[in-house]
C-alpha cells in the first residue's frame, strides 16, 4: 500500500506570495491532518480534515487554510507568506482519530523556504 | 490544557537499553499515548501506543503507571541507527472546544559508537 505522498517537496517563495501544498493519503485513510515544524516551535497542529470538513483547527492565524476533497486528497495554503512561515510542513493521514489518539502515517514533508 | 515534557536529549552507547521518559500530567480519560520517532527531513513514524500498563511490539515497550500522568518509552539495545529524535504524542483537548493532537518538544537520542 503506498504511503501518504506530499507535493511538492521543496518550495521557494517570497514574502507576500502564497503558496499552496498538497498531500494524498493513504488509500482507505479519511483524515488527513497538517503539522508545521520549525527548528524553535517543534512539530505544531495546524487543522485536521475529515470528510471534507475542517474538524480540529491549531493556533494558527488566518492565513493558513486548507481543505479535503472528496477522495480525500488535502490541500493546505498560506497566504501573504512571511519569513517565520519558512518549515517543514508535514501531512498525515488516519483512519479517524476521533477523541483517542489514532495512529497517523505522516508523509516526507515539504520544506518551505520564505526569501 | 494538557501538555508533554520530555528531556531535551539523551546519549547512549550501542547495545544499552535507553528509558525515555514522558510526563502528561493532564491526560484525558480516553486518550491514548503515542511515541513517534523522526529522522532529518523526514516525517515522524509511529512506534508504539498505549493506554495504561505495558505495552510491547517488535520495537519497543512503553509502560504507563496506573495514575497515566507519565509514560516511559524503552528501546532495547539500542544501535548508531536509533539516532532520532522521538516525540510523545497525547490527544490533547483545548478550553476553546476544539480538539487537537499535541506533540511534545521531542527527545533527542544520540547513540554512540
Amino acid at each position: 500500500k503506498a504511503g501518504v505522498t506530499q507535493t511538492p517537496r521543496y518550495l521557494i517563495k517570497t514574502r507576500g506570495q502564497q503558496v499552496t501544498l498538497s498531500c494524498s493519503p493513504i488509500s482507505g485513510h479519511r483524515s488527513v491532518s497538517w503539522y508545521q515544524q520549525t527548528p524553535g516551535q517543534g512539530l505544531q497542529f495546524l487543522f485536521e480534515y475529515f470528510s471534507e470538513t475542517q474538524r480540529n483547527k491549531g493556533n494558527f492565524p488566518g492565513r493558513f487554510s486548507g481543505r479535503q476533497f472528496s477522495n480525500s486528497r488535502s490541500e493546505m495554503n498560506v497566504s501573504t507568506l512571511e519569513l517565520g512561515d519558512s518549515a517543514l510542513y508535514l501531512c498525515a493521514s488516519s483512519l479517524d482519530p476521533g477523541r483517542t489518539t489514532d495512529t497517523q502515517y505522516f508523509g516526507p514533508g515539504t520544506r518551505l523556504t520564505v526569501l | 490544557l494538557a501538555k508533554t515534557t520530555q528531556p531535551i536529549s539523551m546519549d547512549s552507547y550501542e547495545g544499552q537499553e535507553v528509558n525515555i521518559t514522558c510526563s502528561h500530567n493532564n491526560i484525558a480519560t480516553n486518550d491514548y499515548i503515542t511515541w513517534y520517532q523522526q529522522f532529518p527531513s523526514q516525517g515522524p513514524r509511529f512506534i508504539i501506543q498505549g493506554y495504561k500498563t505495558k505495552v510491547t511490539n517488535e520495537v519497543a515497550s512503553l509502560f504507563i503507571p496506573a495514575d497515566r500522568k507519565s509514560s516511559t518509552l524503552s528501546l532495547p539495545r539500542v544501535s548508531l541507527s536509533d539516532t532520532a529524535v522521538y516525540y510523545c504524542l497525547v490527544g490533547d483537548f483545548s478550553g476553546a472546544g476544539s480538539y487537537q493532537l499535541t506533540f511534545g518538544k521531542g527527545t533527542k537520542l544520540s547513540v554512540i559508537p
